[in-house]
């Protein structure tokens, strides 16, 4: 079975402008987050989709965004970029049902973003 | 407030050792608990999850402890392997809803010495 795949791996952009991951789950999973990684902050839940809808949201601006697709495809979109925005930006997938103690997050290989 | 603490930085250990991470909590509501490996420029690797109702799960060379009263979980890693060099990441969730939202500690670089 593939394993979560992100687009880009690697992205260069200015402050102000947008910019727009993907994500594409683990066939069958329903459920996918997205968390940051900084340095300083560690990782960092964003949000939750699960059939489309946002289930659940971290502690970040409006600024952070996303959706879902009908295939569970997933992406961020974070507008008006910051320095601070700068970060390795994490999707996991998961069954996304069930209790929760039997159901395991996976996470794909990240997209590096630089904000210049 | 950091709701997930991994105290030690940095921890170097001799192949064939025993490896131990520790990880502590606070927030009560925590009832599974997951360890992932992370390589540089890589997401984190599953390693091994253990729910609140035992305090014990092996895996192979892993093994995973949880002591509730003291909210204190640690991996154990028998025997140490070169391979095992990474940074270790403890990870909770909690039981409110059905979300998936996992609080991450700060990660723990392993160095195991050949």
């Amino acid at each position: 079975k593939a394993g979560v795949t992100q687009t880009p791996r690697y992205l260069i952009k200015t402050r102000g402008q947008q910019v727009t991951l993907s994500c594409s789950p683990i066939s069958g999973h329903r459920s996918v987050s997205w968390y940051q990684q900084t340095p300083g902050q560690g990782l960092q839940f964003l949000f939750e989709y699960f059939s489309e809808t946002q289930r659940n949201k971290g502690n970040f601006p409006g600024r952070f965004s996303g959706r879902q697709f009908s295939n569970s495809r997933s992406e961020m979109n974070v507008s008006t970029l910051e320095l601070g925005d700068s970060a390795l930006y994490l999707c996991a997938s998961s069954s996304g049902v069930g209790p929760r103690g039997t159901d395991t997050q996976y996470f794909g290989p990240g997209t590096r973003l630089t904000v210049l | 407030d950091q709701q997930v603490k991994q105290n030690s930085p940095s921890l170097s250990v001799q192949e064939g050792r025993i490896s131990i991470l520790n990880c502590d909590y606070t927030n009560s509501m925590f009832d599974y608990f997951l360890w992932y490996k992370k390589y540089p420029a890589e997401g984190p690797t599953f390693l091994i999850s253990i729910s609140s109702i035992k305090d014990k799960n092996e895996d192979g060379r892993f093994t995973v402890f949880l002591n509730k009263s003291a909210k204190h979980l640690s991996l154990h890693i028998v025997p140490s392997q070169p391979g095992d060099s990474a940074v270790y990441f403890c990870a909770a969730s909690t039981r409110e809803g059905s979300a998936r939202q996992l609080t991450f500690g700060s990660g723990t670089q392993l160095t195991v010495l050949p």
